[in-house]
């Protein structure tokens, strides 16, 4: 199985400031790795596909990047709305794998 | 509008049995190959495991920890996605969500239903 190991566990931010998240796979990948955002009490949002790519409806402040073993999420310029826990996920091989989350937190 | 409404969940006790039920609208469920993604109270999320679409086969392939007591299914003509759960055992309370996975393009979990309670307690 693909491990994914993602970290920071939590991270403490302020609105405008630039936020990364990392992610690491077990195995090389290419490019097969999505994130997610989950609210406390909602089911998670698809937030970026493919490693790069933005979901349909997503702000354009929030990117990912990487490709291999390495990937990363970065959210250029906090809102208030982007508090919340994000997921990384390795859909390269089954049984698909999540990262642990990391809570962002003001 | 993409929805996907999950019923089924509530209490059972460490050994019973529960069928969840996913019902789909808004695109083009027989085209679709739909997974099941779980959480337990305050944990990550977990992946139960994916299913097919019929015209590419139809199979589907589970977590390790659900392998041999669930089974996924799906009814193309009711737009219907299923879970049952079998032998059930306390680690499996969580909040079980319904998700698309692949549609053609890529695989990821572009939309997710609302999720339904499962507490597995004596």
């Amino acid at each position: 199985d693909i491990q994914v190991t993602q970290s920071p566990s939590s991270l403490s931010a302020s609105v405008g400031d630039r936020v990364t998240i990392t992610c690491r796979a077990s195995q090389s990948i290419s490019s097969s790795f999505n994130w997610y955002q989950q609210k406390a009490g909602k089911a998670p949002k698809l937030l970026i596909y493919a490693a790069s790519s933005l979901q349909s409806g997503v702000p354009s402040r929030f990117s990912g990047s990487g490709s291999g073993t390495d990937f990363t999420l970065t959210i250029s310029s906090l809102q208030p709305e982007d508090f919340a826990t994000y997921y990384c996920q390795q859909s390269y091989s089954t049984p698909v794998t999540f990262g642990q989350g990391t809570k962002l937190e003001i | 509008e993409v929805q996907l409404v999950e019923s089924g969940g509530g209490l059972v006790k460490p050994g019973g049995s529960l069928r969840l039920s996913c019902a789909a609208s808004g695109f083009t469920f027989s085209n679709a190959w739909m997974s099941w993604v779980r959480q337990a109270p305050g944990k990550g999320l977990e992946w139960v495991g994916r299913i097919k679409s019929q015209t590419d086969g139809g199979t589907a392939e589970y977590a390790a920890p659900v392998k041999g007591r669930f089974t996924m299914s799906r009814d193309d003509s009711k737009n219907t996605l299923y879970l049952q759960t079998n032998s059930l055992k306390t680690d499996d309370t969580a909040v079980y969500y319904c998700t698309t996975w692949y549609s053609g393009s890529y695989f990821a979990s572009d939309y997710w239903g609302q999720g339904t309670l499962v507490t597995v307690s004596s």
